[in-house]
Parts: structure tokens; C-alpha cells; sequence
């Protein structure tokens, strides 16, 4: 079955940038979006963004906006997200999320819906 | 920026409903997802679009809407449905998603 897998857990120094994968084996990639949500210890779930594949775009929240780039590869089938400037409160497991797409209407249907998760990858900021 | 607000938890005794609210302006037009969270693994939908379950989760879960508020029910909650619940959206543009705090759901 269709499945989300990450990267290995990852060890930064402040100010250094990380680059976390999902690859989705097993199943579709182009027609899915692909979301990245991150958890810091204590807290809760954050959405960081989301890779539109049909436009090949993404979409960032505005706390994000210009620290974090969400690309996708469709030849390997695989999403990615980068966090530059890393500071010590953005250690924390960072997951990733498929969406489905609706396009038997127009226009195309993003649909905020997360169907499928990756394991989580911890990311962990430290001198 | 946009908010939504959950209770920070929830109790109940085995066999009883648990009811988890969500509260934010755009819920009145915009739908509402649960996921359930358990520590050291992946969220899992138990909702989508405010009220539809997906393939898999057990029928004791339900989701409603009414207004500016959502409320996801367990009932008969059962030992093992003890998680963290999220609930989720977009503000009124569609362009920003948004958890809420999330609530601790305890079954003792």
C-alpha cells in the first residue's frame, strides 16, 4: 500500500538549514499536494506549508514565509522541505502529509484534507 | 492570524462520550478535520469534512458543525482511543491551514 517515508533524524547547529524528504512509495505522487507539519517538544501540531503538484507550487504560512521552501521531485517521487536560519526552537518532529486534489470541477480542488503521514523525522537545533 | 480553540483536555470513563469542541470564525464556512495523535507515531484523520469518517475508523467516531463551532464525539470511548486530538482548517481565504491546540483526550 501507498506509504510516506522520511529522512533520518538530524542534528544542527543555530543557524545552519535542513533539508527533510518524504518519499511516497507504493502509490500516485503527481495529482496529490504534499504538506509539511512540524510538532516541538510540549506543543502541538504547526503547519509550515504545502507543494501544490499540478501547479508546482507552494503555499507557506506567513510565519514561514521566506525561512522555508517545500519543493517536490515527481521523477523520484519525493517532497521536500527546507528550513534555513535554524534556531533552537524549531527542534521538533517534522511530518509530512499528503492531500488529495479535485479536479472534476474548475477550478481544482485543493482539499485541506491529510489522508496519509509520513513517520516524522526529528530535527534537533543545538551548539 | 487566524486561531482555532480547543478545551486543553478531555476526561471520561470507559463507555462514555467524550465530546471535543473547535471554535474559529471561518468554521461557519469552512470544513473541519480531526486527527487523532498518539505519542511516537503519525496523526491519523478520524474526520474530514466536518463530518465524513474515513475507511478504517471505527463508527464511535462522529464529527458535527454548527456555526463558527465543530465538535468531534466519541461514543462509548474505549481505553485505547487516549490521544492528543487536533482539530484543523483554513482561515476564511482558504489559502492559510491552521490546527488548534490540540486536547488531551483521557479514558480511565
Amino acid at each position: 500500500q501507498v506509504q510516506l517515508v522520511q529522512s533520518g533524524a538530524e542534528v544542527k547547529r543555530p543557524g545552519s538549514s535542513v533539508t527533510v524528504s518524504c518519499k511516497a512509495s507504493g502509490g500516485a505522487f503527481s495529482g496529490y499536494s504534499f504538506s509539511w507539519v512540524r510538532q516541538a517538544p510540549g506543543q502541538g501540531l504547526e503547519w509550515l506549508g504545502t507543494f501544490i503538484t499540478i501547479f508546482d507550487t507552494a503555499t507557506y504560512a506567513q510565519k514561514f514565509q521566506g525561512r522555508v521552501t517545500i519543493t517536490a521531485d515527481k521523477s523520484t517521487s519525493t517532497a521536500y522541505v527546507e528550513v534555513t536560519s535554524l534556531r533552537s526552537d524549531d527542534t521538533a518532529v517534522y511530518f509530512c502529509a499528503r492531500g488529495p486534489i479535485d479536479c472534476s470541477s474548475h477550478p481544482c480542488y485543493i482539499d485541506p484534507y491529510l489522508d496519509l503521514w509520513g513517520q516524522g523525522t526529528l530535527v534537533t537545533v543545538s551548539s | 492570524s487566524y486561531e482555532l480553540t480547543q478545551p486543553p483536555s478531555v476526561s471520561v470513563s470507559p463507555g462514555q462520550t467524550a465530546r471535543i469542541t473547535c471554535s474559529g470564525d471561518a468554521l461557519a464556512r469552512k470544513f473541519a478535520y480531526w486527527y487523532q495523535h498518539k505519542s511516537g507515531q503519525a496523526p491519523v484523520a478520524v474526520i474530514y469534512e466536518d463530518v465524513k469518517r474515513p475507511s478504517g475508523i471505527p463508527e464511535r467516531f462522529s464529527g458535527s458543525s454548527s456555526g463558527a463551532m465543530a465538535t468531534l464525539t466519541i461514543s462509548g470511548a474505549q481505553v485505547e482511543d487516549e490521544a492528543d486530538y487536533y482539530c484543523s482548517s483554513t482561515d476564511s481565504s482558504g489559502h492559510q491551514r491552521v490546527f488548534g491546540g490540540g486536547t488531551k483526550l483521557t479514558v480511565l
